[in-house]
């Protein structure tokens, strides 16, 4: 199956500071890819969606300009979380789909951010 | 934003029982689907049931569907210890977006 990947898969950062998570598609094209950040023994909660090509768009109480979104190319979305605080401490989930991968939503194994 | 709910939230059966889980959702559904995840890991997707279908079974597993009730179980038969993990079922609406429910935490006892 498509297979898609998350870089890093464990961060630690200090509060104030930007940290960026990468998320590829390996072997399909990803026009839409989704981020998701689940608190522990809690479910996934969809953040934003984005297209390729265009900005994301933010699920409802997600802030956009302290979790940017950036999905330039078929292959690769980052998200980047700015001045981080500690509450910002999560695992932190894409997934990718495309016509390619014939709809099918592929997920990556995770972020785990810890922000100190 | 959430889907809907899970039921039970936790699970806890011996190895070889079967365990059933439930997943209510609120709006249309172009498709459900259920996932699992090992504690701190990644998602597994184990099988998806479209609109129109009401039953499916992959191995193991069955899951069965609802649309007038927007619900959705999904049963694990002859359980093993393997099996321990969280459960998650997850819509695919009419926009594109998954959404997932709450989860079920399932315990296998060896």
């Amino acid at each position: 199956g498509a297979v898609v990947s998350q870089h890093p898969s464990r961060v630690i950062c200090k509060s104030g500071t930007s940290v960026k998570i990468e998320c590829r598609s390996l072997d399909f094209q990803a026009t839409t890819m989704f981020w998701y950040r689940q608190f522990p023994k809690q479910s996934l909660m969809l953040m934003a969606t984005s297209n390729e090509g265009s900005k994301a768009t933010y699920e409802q109480g997600v802030e956009k300009d302290k979790f940017l979104i950036n999905h330039a190319s078929l292959t690769l979305s980052t998200l980047t979380v700015t001045s981080a605080h500690p509450e910002d401490s999560s695992f932190y989930i894409c997934s990718a789909s495309g016509t390619d991968s014939g709809n099918t939503i592929y997920f990556g194994e995770g972020s785990w951010l810890t922000v100190v | 934003s959430q889907q809907g709910e899970e039921d039970p939230q936790a699970l806890s059966i011996q190895e070889g029982e079967n365990a059933t889980m439930n997943c209510s959702y609120k709006t249309s559904i172009n498709n459900l689907q259920w996932y699992r995840q090992n504690s701190g890991r990644g998602l597994v997707h184990l099988i998806l049931i479209r609109s129109n279908e009401r039953e499916k079974h992959s191995g193991r597993l069955r899951v069965t569907l609802d649309t007038s009730k927007k619900s959705s179980s999904l049963l694990i038969t002859a359980s093993r210890a393997a099996d321990t993990a969280s459960y998650f079922c997850a819509t695919l609406s009419n926009t594109g977006k998954l959404i997932f429910g709450q989860g079920t935490t399932l315990q296998v006892k060896p």
